[in-house]
């Protein structure tokens, strides 16, 4: 069974360094999805990609985050400078992205901590 | 933007009781109610999931009822087993095409005593 690809699984690193996380989402899926989830509450969602084109990151902190989906397939989420409120687990997230609303498939996650 | 409220927060309950979570949102236009259940240390998977256009979707021991005038959901486990343990997200759908957006609530944990 096809599903999200996502690494590193762990990531541990000091603040003010950057890290980035990548996603391969399932084959023929157009929407991507990058959410973050803070133990003990639901995802949010950082950045929606349809395609290439991003739909929705309007709740992206864009001085230090950033993504990317250049060839419309897999995609790479960065952050610099890492800070301490960064710690949390960053799904990925793909879908279909075509008619009605439909099942999002996500990957098992990217655990970040910044120490 | 949509907001979506999940209540409780956490949920114990013994083998064999039901189970009930409720979510209340607050958009309007939201058209599509998907649930899904995160296991320790696991991906998120869709349950169960109803659309606006639907008051009530079952699927064995998991059931769904949507009231658009009030705006609420709830997610109904019946019969319940220990692998039933798990935390369990509500989410609310905006928008549509290709350009859809889910608010997910703050969760449920739901424990499923021997």
């Amino acid at each position: 069974e096809a599903e999200v690809a996502q690494s590193p699984r762990y990531k541990i690193t000091e603040k003010s360094q950057a890290v980035a996380f990548w996603c391969d989402p399932i084959s023929g899926h157009a929407t991507l999805y990058w959410y973050r989830q803070i133990l003990g509450q639901g995802p949010e969602l950082l950045v929606q990609f349809q395609d290439e084109s991003v739909v929705d990151d309007s709740q992206l902190p864009k001085d230090r985050f950033s993504a990317e989906r250049l060839k419309g397939v897999d995609s790479t989420l960065k952050i610099q400078p890492a800070e301490l409120g960064d710690s949390a687990m960053y799904l990925c997230a793909s879908s279909w992205g075509t008619g009605s609303p439909g099942e999002l498939f996500f990957g098992e996650g990217s655990r970040l901590t910044v120490l | 933007g949509e907001n979506v409220e999940q209540h409780p927060s956490t949920l114990s309950v013994q083998e064999g009781d039901s189970a009930v979570i409720k979510c209340t949102y607050s958009d309007s236009a939201s058209n599509y109610f998907p649930w899904y259940k995160q296991e320790l240390g696991k991906r998120p998977q869709l349950i169960i999931d109803i659309r606006s256009n639907v008051g009530e979707k079952k699927d064995q021991r998991i059931a769904v009822t949507l009231n658009k005038t009030a705006k609420h959901f709830s997610l109904h486990i019946t019969e319940t087993q220990p692998e039933d343990s798990a935390v369990y997200f509500c989410a609310a759908t905006t928008g549509g095409g290709s350009n859809y957006k889910l608010t997910f609530g703050k969760g449920t944990l739901l424990t499923v005593n021997p």
